[in-house]
Parts: C-alpha cells; structure tokens; sequence
C-alpha cells in the first residue's frame, strides 16, 4: 500500500457524461500527479498539482480539467465523454515538486460505454 | 520535449537467468531516471531510481545503470524469479520539469519456471 487512495475503484458511465475521480495523497505530500493508462499503453503524464497550484501540463485534453483543494486532495474531472477515455487513471504523490520518486494510487478504472 | 524509447517490448526469460531492459532518452539535461513494475491490474510501484550523478545502482537482484553519454540507461534483474513477472517502465526527468516524467512505452517480462 502506497497510502495514496483513490476513488472511486471503478466507474462505468456513458458517452457524453461527466465524471471526477478523486485522489488523497500520501500524509506529508503536497504533489500531486495525474496519468492515464489505456489498454496495453503505457502512462501518460495529463497533469501536476503543488501546494494548491497547477505546476506541469501534459497530454491532457480540453474536455478534461483538475484541481488540487486546501486539504490537498485532488479532483480530475473528465466530460463529454467518449468511448476512447475507457481507461485506467492513476493519480501519484510525491513530498516535492523537483525530481523524486513517485508513488501510484491503485488506480481508477474508467468504463465508457 | 523528452522523448524515451524502452526496449524489448516483450522479453521470456528462464528462471535464475538474467534480464535486461534498456532505455534511451533524448533530452541531455534529464538527471532522474526511475524504474516502475507494474503487476496485471495493479498500480505501478517504484523498484529503484538513479540520478545523473551515479553510473550505478544496486538493490539487492536490481541494479540500474546510467550512460550520460549515450543517454541510454538499464535495468538489470539478476537471478530471475516468476514473481518478477510483470510490465516494467522506465522514465526520465528534469529539475526544471516539476517531476513531470516522460515514461517508456513498457516492457512485459515473463519468467517461465
């Protein structure tokens, strides 16, 4: 167990809706990192929060948006949803902004259907 | 920006042989570069990281080793065991990147008794 939680587990939704995912991060780190895994890929980097503020942008669409609140937990909220966001969404904590090691969340599974 | 390439994608290995993944990453100022094992359906977890000051990490049956020069970096698993069964990642990063991390495409190791 990393300690950090996600809900919920899983998610099945249809074209169109809207959804959030919600991340804790571990006790003490204020980063937070969201990545989207879909079937047979690998990780790709969406998003970074720090203390509150958005820090680092990555492939992350227009339909998708996240904040990071005062209690530092963090929301990745997905709308209009297509069949090809059917994944696995990871959030990830670290204790810093720079360089360090990350730890993954167990993950939400997003069914669109 | 970063670009990393991860290969084999897919590598059988017998039991107590080794295994070799190796990395190669285009950006020359990345200076962290960690490895993740990802089990089927779990969550990614850290099993070793290098920074760019060290040309060689070892824990226990994993060692990791970085070539600045070439930009190219490695996983070693020695003495191959079916629990190391599983898809690793590799991924690189830069002090000025926020811990945003270009990760590798995967490769799934299978361990055969």
């Amino acid at each position: 167990d990393s300690g950090v939680t996600q809900t919920p587990k899983h998610l099945i939704t249809a074209t169109g809706q809207r959804v959030t995912l919600r991340c804790s991060p571990r006790s003490g780190d204020l980063s937070v990192y969201w990545y989207q895994q879909s079937l047979d890929q690998g990780l790709q980097f969406l998003i970074q929060y720090y203390n509150g503020e958005e820090r680092a942008k990555g492939n992350i669409l227009e339909r998708f948006s996240a904040q990071q609140f005062p209690d530092l937990h963090s929301e990745l909220n997905l709308s209009s949803l297509e069949l090809g966001d059917s994944a696995l969404y990871f959030c990830a904590s670290s204790p810093h902004p720079e360089i360090s090691e990350q730890y993954f969340g167990p993950g939400t599974r997003l069914t669109v259907t | 920006g970063e670009n990393v390439e991860q290969h084999p994608s897919t590598l059988s290995v017998q039991e107590g042989d080794s295994a070799v993944i190796k990395c190669t990453y285009s950006d020359s100022a990345s200076n962290y570069f960690p490895w993740y094992k990802q089990e089927l359906g779990k969550r990614p977890q850290l099993i070793i990281d290098i920074r760019s000051n060290v040309g060689e990490k070892k824990d226990q049956r994993i060692a990791v080793t970085l070539n600045k020069t070439a930009k190219h970096f490695s996983l070693h698993i020695t003495e191959t065991q079916p629990e190391d069964s599983a898809v690793y990642f590799c991924a690189a990063s830069r002090t000025d990147s926020w811990g945003k991390f270009q990760f590798g495409a995967g490769t799934q190791v299978v361990v055969t008794p």
